[in-house]
């Protein structure tokens, strides 16, 4: 079975702080994915990553960054954390089929 | 650009039959997923429509219309377990884009 794991289920951040949001996938996916999860917003894409090194903006890409330094690992980087990042946090991968694997989530609160 | 629309909430009876529609605007249209998302989880895969038809898998089919832009997810002898998000999603020559999501309430 294809595994997506994410650091936390859920954080507590300070406005302002820098917060790292990390995503490991155990199936050699070249494909990764940052989501955010809002009520009534569905999935909007923030960043994804066709292949290590490589990075491409997604819908909502403004206040985040990532980085992908190994196949395996994909990281959302919020550089300064503001109350309106406050969200549920979805990582997925896939190998560039139309299935698309997510890990369970981050619920991130910043206060 | 690409947009979904979805209802956001349906209510069915435990065992009854349910349909959840999605109508979709896209540049180069490759197919339509569904994905289920419970309370607290994350979306798991359900289906995946290239082609005009329907797709059965078990209580579970899905079906498209290319030329009407349209799909639906049709959920057979619903259970209690299949209160639920749903989500479309449409995958063309960008990153999947998804629907806002459909809330399904199954009652008894």
């Amino acid at each position: 079975d294809v595994k997506v794991t994410q650091s936390s289920r859920y954080l507590v951040k300070r406005t302002g702080e820098k917060v790292f949001l990390e995503c490991v996938q155990d199936m050699d996916h070249e494909n990764m994915f940052w989501y955010r999860q809002d009520p009534g917003l569905g999935l909007r894409l923030i960043y994804f990553s066709y292949d290590v090194k490589m990075k491409e903006k997604g819908d909502i890409p403004e206040g985040y960054s990532v980085s992908r330094e190994k196949k395996e690992r994909f990281s959302l980087i919020l550089e300064s954390a503001s109350t309106n990042q406050t969200s549920m946090y979805l990582c997925a991968s896939t190998a560039g089929g139309e299935t698309q694997y997510f890990g369970p989530g981050t619920r991130l609160l910043v206060l | 650009g690409q947009s979904l629309e979805q209802p956001s909430e349906v209510t069915a009876v435990e065992g009854a039959i349910v349909q959840i529609n999605c109508t979709y605007q896209t540049s180069g249209f490759y197919g339509l997923s569904w994905y289920q998302q419970h309370d607290g989880g994350a979306p798991t895969f359900l289906s995946y429509n290239a082609l005009d038809g329907l797709e059965e898998t078990g209580r579970f089919s899905s079906f498209l219309s290319r030329s009407d832009s349209y799909g639906y997810l049709l959920l057979q002898e619903l259970q209690m377990k299949d209160s639920a998000s749903y989500f479309c999603a449409v995958s063309g020559n960008t990153p999947l884009v998804f629907g806002k999501g459909t809330r399904l309430s199954v009652i008894a």
